[in-house]
């Protein structure tokens, strides 16, 4: 059985472009949530999203950050007009339910320019 | 508002010592408490849970942790450390059931 699955894996952008990061969850898991490491800090929440569905949204800055999950294919976390301050890197985890332990995907290490 | 605090930034100590890293939560309803690790330039692995039952929890490496409720604390530890365990580690508890709150991280460094 895969793991939850990210890509890309690094990601380089100059700012004021957009990033685009994916998120697989692991099979048989409709619960995704989404997390950013800034540097020398530890994991923040910023959004969490079922099938079609965002649950909870209170970690997301409130400009230029979007997330979707679609009915088919996987999670994207969107970033419009990228700064500097966005560099980070982004976790996905999932689960099969909400109370259920999250896993986590390899990250998107995001370096803005 | 709840938060999750790891006492420790830094722990050095010398292979094959034991360590403690230290995790207190605030939250006063029912919690759902984790430890994840990071290998350098890696996702989170889970490391060890508590839901319920027993407060003392075991990882397949060794480690384990003590949930203890008066004093709100969740300490990882491990009676002798591998140059492996090299990591940091996150302590986490739920919010909602859903979203995970992390402390701060504890960069556990082992020396030959």
């Amino acid at each position: 059985n895969a793991g939850v699955m990210q890509n890309p894996r690094h990601l380089v952008r100059r700012r004021g472009q957009e990033a685009r990061l994916r998120c697989s969850p692991m099979k048989g898991h409709s619960h995704v949530y989404w997390y950013r490491q800034l540097p020398e800090e530890g994991l923040k929440f910023m959004v969490y999203l079922q099938k079609e569905n965002i649950i909870d949204e209170s970690g997301m800055p409130k400009e230029r950050f979007s997330a979707e999950f679609p009915k088919e294919g996987p999670s994207i976390l969107r970033i419009q007009q990228v700064v500097r301050g966005d560099s980070a890197a982004y976790f996905c985890a999932s689960s099969p339910l909400p109370q259920e332990t999250q896993y986590f995907g390899p990250g998107t290490r995001l370096l803005v320019l | 508002a709840q938060s999750v605090t790891q006492l420790d930034s830094q722990v050095p100590v010398f292979e094959e010592a034991p360590v403690e890293l230290r995790c207190n939560y605030s939250s006063s309803v029912s919690v759902y408490l984790f430890w994840y690790v990071q290998y350098p330039n890696q996702g989170l692995q889970l490391l060890l849970k508590y839901l319920s039952g027993s407060t003392l929890v075991k990882s397949i490496n060794g480690f384990e942790a003590e949930f203890n409720k008066s004093q709100t604390s969740f300490h990882l530890r491990k009676p002798s450390v591998h140059i492996s365990d090299t990591a940091e580690y996150f302590c986490a508890d739920t919010q909602g059931a859903q979203k995970l709150v992390f402390g701060q991280g504890t960069r556990l460094t082992i020396n030959p």
